[in-house]
């Protein structure tokens, strides 16, 4: 039962460089979604939010942008710097905002 | 920045003893959370807690475990009964209200997790 999906197990970005991570969810009822990192022994760190009433949402070097009708959303970081580097874990809910559903995340590198 | 705390940073214990894992939620947050993490795969909620019971729980969170606020600060998750697949980083969370009092839209915040290893 993987309704929320993130495909890209790993992504390797040089330093200024964009970073686009993609998160695709089969749950029409989900409402409200989030971005977290994760850095190692850490809990996830909120990132950046969306609801199901917007297509972007920005702040700073995140954006992150939800296409409803694909199901799919994708957060940009730009310019991306080493720091970056973490487990990035999309998050879903239909509950206005309780039960929330990750996503297996995607491990971003970004090499100086 | 205020945020959540969780002790122990690691619990080990035998398999059928009871555990007590503890949160310290953000002070003006009402809503709480647990979460678990198993070694390699994704994190999976557990329960939520507002106004003294739970709100919200998933197929994870059967007759071992319980949850409870005993005093104004602290969010405590208990195991009765370990057993060796219990072995997970648990994370609390919290979140703040959003209009009309309820958590619509509101991020929750993590803490840094507890490491449950049962032997």
């Amino acid at each position: 039962d993987q309704q929320v999906k993130q495909n890209s197990p790993s992504l390797s970005v040089q330093e200024g460089r964009i970073s686009i991570l993609n998160c695709d969810y089969t749950n029409s009822m989900f409402d409200y979604f989030l971005w977290y990192k994760k850095y190692p022994a850490e809990g996830p760190t909120f990132l950046i939010s969306i609801s199901s009433i917007k297509d972007k949402n920005e702040d700073g070097r995140f954006t992150v942008f939800l296409n409803k009708s694909a199901k799919h959303l994708s957060l940009h970081i730009v310019p991306s710097q080493p720091g970056d580097s973490a487990v990035y874990f999309c998050a879903a809910s239909e509950n206005y905002g309780q039960n929330f559903v990750f996503g297996p995340g995607t491990r971003l590198s970004v090499l100086p | 920045e205020p945020e959540v705390t969780q002790t122990p940073s690691h619990q080990v214990t035998q398999m059928g003893q009871e555990v007590i894992l503890r949160c310290v939620p953000i002070s003006n947050h009402l809503y709480f959370y647990w979460y678990r993490q198993i070694l390699g795969q994704k994190v999976e909620f557990l329960v939520s807690f507002y106004n003294n019971e739970i709100s919200e729980k998933s197929e994870i969170f059967d007759d071992q475990f319980s949850v409870e606020r005993p005093d104004g600060s602290n969010f405590t998750l208990k195991i009765r009964s370990t057993k060796l697949e219990d072995s997970a980083m648990y994370f609390c969370a919290s979140s703040a209200t959003g209009t009309g009092g309820v958590s619509i839209n509101q991020p929750q915040h993590f803490g840094d997790g507890t490491r449950l290893s049962i032997l």
